[in-house]
């Protein structure tokens, strides 16, 4: 099994419907992160959290919010899903300074593919 | 204002052939540089990666590159294979938090047989 898992892999939805993407993970890491991906953009950190009371905004985090419902959960949540949201999204984990030498390496699920008509 | 800059944005090699990348970072307090390689239909991995006491990380046929008084950075693939045909992103992050990290654009790397 994959030690960051995303649900659903790909989405197709309407604008204006909300929408929840999931990602769980195995590895232990406190730290969670999302980020999107678009064609010749790289990747932008939507939000991020260093355990389950912790949440932050990243770089683009305006139309998106998240719940981080346990340490191995992090969801994020499109409240009325836009065209151009339409991206793929990524879920990611760290460990934390001090438990490894992982704090300064993400690992990545495979994406979620999500469009919005 | 972006502060990552990484180029070429495509890159088409034959097989054998040397590929390198190149990225440039404007913020000094970055002081952890990964590479990340990305294949169709998977999440990015890391590849491989330095930090700016050294001038130079090789592992395998991945070499870094690094000028820290030039503000960049560059991957070098010797020999390359088609299955290192892939997407490779650059990065500049903070050694203690990789959720602070800045990535380039992101590189389409094509191998030919």
């Amino acid at each position: 099994d994959a030690d960051v898992t995303q649900t659903p892999r790909n989405r197709i939805t309407k604008t204006g419907k909300r929408i929840m993407l999931e990602c769980s993970q195995t590895k232990g890491h406190d730290r969670m992160y999302w980020y999107r991906q678009d064609p010749g953009l790289g990747l932008r950190l939507i939000y991020y959290s260093f355990d389950v009371k912790d949440i932050n905004k990243g770089e683009i985090s305006d139309g998106y919010s998240v719940s981080r419902q346990a340490q191995a959960k992090f969801s994020l949540s499109l409240e009325s899903a836009i065209p151009n949201q339409t991206a793929l999204y990524f879920c990611a984990t760290s460990d934390s300074p001090g438990t490894g030498s992982g704090a300064n390496v993400l690992t990545f699920g495979a994406g979620s593919r999500l469009t919005v008509l | 204002q972006q502060q990552v800059k990484q180029s070429p944005q495509s890159l088409i090699v034959q097989k054998g052939g040397i590929s390198i990348i190149n990225c440039a970072y404007e913020n000094t307090a970055f002081d952890y540089f990964p590479w990340y390689q990305q294949f169709p239909g998977k999440g990015p991995a890391l590849l491989i990666a330095i930090r700016p006491d050294v001038s130079e990380k090789k592992e395998g046929r991945f070499t870094i590159s690094f000028n820290k008084s030039a503000k960049q950075f560059s991957l070098h693939i010797m020999d390359s294979q088609p299955g290192d045909s892939a997407t490779y992103f650059c990065a500049a992050a903070f050694n203690t938090n990789a959720g602070k990290s800045t990535f380039g654009d992101g590189t389409t790397l094509t191998v030919k047989p």
